[in-house]
């Protein structure tokens, strides 16, 4: 399973924190990768990044204000977004998916709302 | 990037009735394409990935056809349950989603 956790509310220009843990699987299992998902209100959903064997892999869009990183010791991994906007406003998934070649996501958190706003 | 694009935008179906769902991508991404069902206030389930292969616990009614830059997903005999949006990805270069086809009953 896993579980999203972080604040609800973000200002405009700062930097978005959300964590996810992970029960069941092993984080550094070579056979999957953890990945961040975001649905904006009423929008599609969107890939935000995924980490693999400890390497991130981001969208173009958005690498420039990510980082992501996986912690061993509690199971779990952490997406950072930086500057963030009203266009950031969105539910935030983080979601299980396979090795480099097998990136589709059979295991997904229930989701967690991060709203931009001062 | 590759633009992935689904139609119709929303399908009207009857219970029992047949469902065809399009998707297609700006360049081929040859059998890396996942298909998804997402129901209000809940995380997308995985239905198809490889273009065809049904995931763990999908009812036998999803198939998923297609290659290269074509694919459709046809629901048999349309369930209650099976309303909701379903979102194609590719995952051949990077990951990106459709915007969504949305199945109304």
């Amino acid at each position: 399973q896993l579980q999203e956790s972080g604040p609800g509310l973000v200002k405009p220009s700062e930097t978005l924190s959300l964590t996810c843990s992970v029960s069941g699987d092993s984080i550094t299992s070579s056979r999957y990768s953890w990945g961040w998902v975001r649905q904006a209100p009423g929008k599609g959903l969107e890939w935000i990044g995924s980490v693999y064997s400890g390497r991130p892999y981001a969208t173009p869009s958005l690498r420039s204000r990510i980082a992501m990183s996986v912690d061993t010791s509690n199971n779990q991994f952490s997406l950072k977004l930086k500057s963030v906007t009203a266009a950031d406003t969105a539910v935030y998934y983080c979601a299980r998916s396979g090795g480099l070649a097998d990136w589709y996501f059979d295991l997904w958190g229930r989701g967690a709302l991060v709203s931009v706003s001062s | 990037e590759i633009v992935m694009t689904q139609s119709p935008a929303t399908l009207s179906v009857s219970p029992g009735e047949r469902a065809t769902l399009s998707c297609r991508a700006s360049q081929g991404v040859s059998s890396n394409l996942a298909w998804y069902h997402q129901k209000p206030g809940q995380a997308p389930r995985l239905l198809i990935y490889g273009a065809s292969t049904r995931a763990t616990g999908v009812p036998a009614r999803f198939t998923g056809s297609g290659s290269g830059t074509e694919f459709t997903l046809t629901i048999s005999s349309l369930q209650s349950e099976d309303f909701g949006l379903y979102y194609c990805q590719q995952y051949n270069n990077w990951q990106t989603f459709g915007q969504g086809t949305k199945v109304e009953i």
